[in-house]
């Protein structure tokens, strides 16, 4: 059974670009949550999706940061117009369901703003 | 407010003895969940224990055990036999109240284990 996998495993984008993450959920599981963890800091929670829904998006940045979990195909992470502060890791983790089941996480996307 | 601290940036263990990395938490929420993660230097985020609010006994897995003591509000994890692979940053986290997997992460705590 695969874990969570995230694509790509690093990305470098210069300021103004456009950065896509990705991100399968383990098999069954249908609840995918974005974090992100800037440099010698803990995660912090970005976006909660279920298929087709954004349920709480209290963690992103109101301007160019965007989130999908469509019916068919994996989780966008969006980021668009990138700047410096944007470089960070960004983590997706999911779970079976919305409850207190631990959150399997992927190896992350390591974001870097040139 | 809802919040996790742990207080030790760094620590130092002798290879197989035991280590224990603390953690407090703030809830005002009856119903919580605390998690243990291990960050190893290559990145990917391992789960590694779970305690429920409610679980009657510490959570245990392997090496790992959770000595939760509910009234200190504290979630320290014990690692015993340390292993020279167990060094690492080590994340204690707390799901939010609002019923799914909205976790607040404390800052970390590397540990390095050496031989």
């Amino acid at each position: 059974n695969a874990g969570v996998m995230q694509n790509p495993r690093h990305l470098v984008r210069r300021r103004g670009q456009e950065a896509r993450l990705r991100c399968s959920p383990m098999k069954g599981h249908s609840h995918v949550y974005w974090y992100r963890q800037l440099p010698e800091e803990g995660l912090k929670f970005m976006v909660y999706l279920q298929k087709e829904n954004i349920i709480d998006e209290s963690g992103m940045p109101k301007e160019r940061f965007s989130a999908e979990f469509p019916k068919e195909g994996p989780s966008i992470l969006r980021i668009q117009q990138v700047v410096r502060g944007d470089s960070a890791a960004y983590f997706c983790a999911s779970s079976p369901r919305a409850d207190n089941s631990p959150l399997h996480f992927g190896n992350g996307t390591r974001l870097t703003v040139t | 407010a809802q919040k996790i601290t742990q207080t030790q940036p760094g620590m130092f263990v002798q290879e197989k003895e035991a280590v224990t990395l603390d953690c407090t938490y703030d809830t005002s929420d009856p119903s919580y969940g605390l998690f243990w993660y291990k960050q190893p230097s290559s990145g990917e985020m391992i789960f590694l224990i779970y305690q429920g609010s409610y679980d009657q006994q510490n959570a245990t897995e392997g090496r790992y055990s959770l000595n939760f003591q509910k009234a200190r509000k504290s979630a320290n994890l014990v690692i015993s036999a340390s292993q020279l692979g167990d060094s690492a940053m080590y994340f204690c986290a707390m799901r939010f109240s609002g019923g799914y997997n909205k976790l607040i992460f404390g800052a970390g705590t590397r540990l390095a284990v050496h031989p």
